[in-house]
């Protein structure tokens, strides 16, 4: 089974701080995406990478940045946190080949920024 | 820009009940059309439709892609308690495939009264 993890489900931080969620998947899977869930909007897409080192702005990219170092790992960053990046965050992977177009989620990560 | 429409936003029905999910979407090199579950946490995978008018099925869950008009149906029959959740539809624009990106819909929050 593929598993995504997400290093924290709930998260509190203050305005200004950086913040860092992590995000692992063990399926070798070449894609990783960032979005944030938010009520009525439903998923929105960050970012994503189909590489290693690779990136690639989704649709609302502003006030994020990410990193991807190792090809299981893909790390999403608020540089300075601010109060409407209150959301939940899910990262999801996915394969390029096989049954590519699925994408397996995380638990999702849900922060508030006081 | 791709956009995705679910509707309704959400519904209330009694066990037993039949529910009927809607998913409009305008995409300019349509790819596939996938529906999710999310419960509390992640979502997880419930259909990937390519074609028009073969019906995919799963237990009571079934759901239908029409390419002409745009549109595909989720249709829950018997419906139960457990399917009480937020369904998505998402697709996937052939052109934009680098990295199988999605574009979701709001959602459709669906609650199951006992």
């Amino acid at each position: 089974d593929v598993k995504v993890t997400q290093s924290s489900r709930y998260l509190v931080k203050r305005t200004g701080e950086k913040v860092f969620l992590e995000c692992v998947q063990d399926m070798d899977h070449e894609n990783m995406f960032w979005y944030r869930q938010d009520p009525g909007l439903g998923l929105r897409l960050i970012y994503f990478s189909y590489d290693v080192k690779m990136k690639e702005k989704g649709d609302i990219p502003e006030g994020y940045s990410v990193s991807r170092e190792k090809k299981e790992r893909f790390s999403l960053i608020l540089e300075s946190a601010s109060t409407n990046q209150t959301s939940m965050y899910l990262c999801a992977s996915s394969s390029t080949s096989g049954r590519g177009n699925e994408q397996f989620f995380g638990p999702g990560t849900r922060l508030t920024v006081l | 820009e791709d956009k995705v429409v679910q509707s309704p936003l959400s519904l209330v029905v009694h066990e037993g009940d039949t529910v009927t999910l809607n998913c409009s979407y305008e995409v300019t090199n349509f790819r596939s059309l996938l529906w999710y579950k999310q419960e509390k946490k992640a979502p997880t995978f419930l259909f990937m439709l390519t074609s028009s008018g073969i019906e995919k099925k799963s237990g009571r869950l079934s759901s239908i892609l029409d390419k002409k008009e745009l549109f595909s149906i989720l249709n829950i029959t018997a419906t139960q308690t457990g399917d009480s959740a937020v369904y998505l539809c998402a697709v996937k624009d052939l052109i934009k495939a680098a990295g199988n990106k999605l574009t979701f819909g709001g959602g459709t929050r669906v609650l199951v009264k006992p």
